[in-house]
């Protein structure tokens, strides 16, 4: 069965400082990786996804990802963190039915 | 163009009653899920409808029902509701049909917080 583990329930950050958000993943066959995003009190928003190609992924609102198949990771990440990017992120994989979320990692940007 | 819409926003029940949530897209999309949302948990998925008519069964479909009225609205429905159920619920939607659907992206409602006495 497809998983994907979140390690961290929580990361602090200061404001302008890289942000790292970790996951890794567990399939078999080829990896479908997502990244979603939820403010408060209110539904998922769609970051990025990794398909197939470059293993580095652009999303939306500065967010990248980095595939890296050896160590079955999908991290996301941000060069320079703002206080509004301050949520709670999931990574997902999908199979042919459905995705399966991680736990969630509550980022929190402190100015 | 309003993406997924879900009533109701909030929701309390006492246990044994039932209510139905509901759902609609505006994008014409294929499929639809329904997921809950625990803390530490993520999101585990209840049912979902790869086209109209058609309804599968997700996770955690015990105490649910669903209904694909058309290709724009999935309803779910607790027919008796239990504590346990007190959840986050979100519907989602995405374009493909589930064969061969692995790439597509799913896009989500702001969900309905129900909570069961």
């Amino acid at each position: 069965a497809q998983s994907v583990a979140q390690p961290e329930d929580q990361v602090n950050v200061a404001e302008g400082n890289p942000l790292t958000v970790k996951c890794t993943y567990s399939v078999s066959g080829n990896p479908y990786l997502f990244w979603y995003v939820q403010y408060p009190n209110r539904g998922l928003q769609f970051l990025l996804k990794y398909i197939t190609g470059d293993n580095l992924v652009k999303g939306s609102y500065g967010f990248e990802a980095e595939f890296n198949k050896s160590q079955t990771s999908f991290h996301l990440k941000k060069p320079s963190a703002l206080v509004s990017d301050s949520a709670l992120y999931f990574c997902a994989v999908r199979d042919i039915r459905r995705l399966s979320f991680g736990a969630g990692t509550t980022v929190t940007v402190r100015a | 163009n309003a993406g997924v819409t879900q009533t109701p926003k909030f929701q309390v029940l006492k246990t044994g009653q039932s209510m139905t949530l509901q759902c609609a897209q505006d994008m014409n999309h294929n499929s639809m899920y329904w997921y809950r949302q625990d803390p530490g948990m993520g999101l585990r998925l209840i049912y979902y409808s790869a086209s109209e008519g058609t309804t599968d069964k997700g996770e955690v479909p015990n105490g649910y029902n669903v209904s694909r009225l058309n290709k724009r609205e999935f309803s779910l429905r607790l027919e008796s509701a239990a504590p346990s159920q007190t959840s986050v619920y979100f519907c989602a939607s995405s374009e493909a049909l589930l064969a061969g659907a692995s790439t597509d992206t799913q896009y989500f409602g702001p969900g309905t917080r129900l909570t069961v006495l």
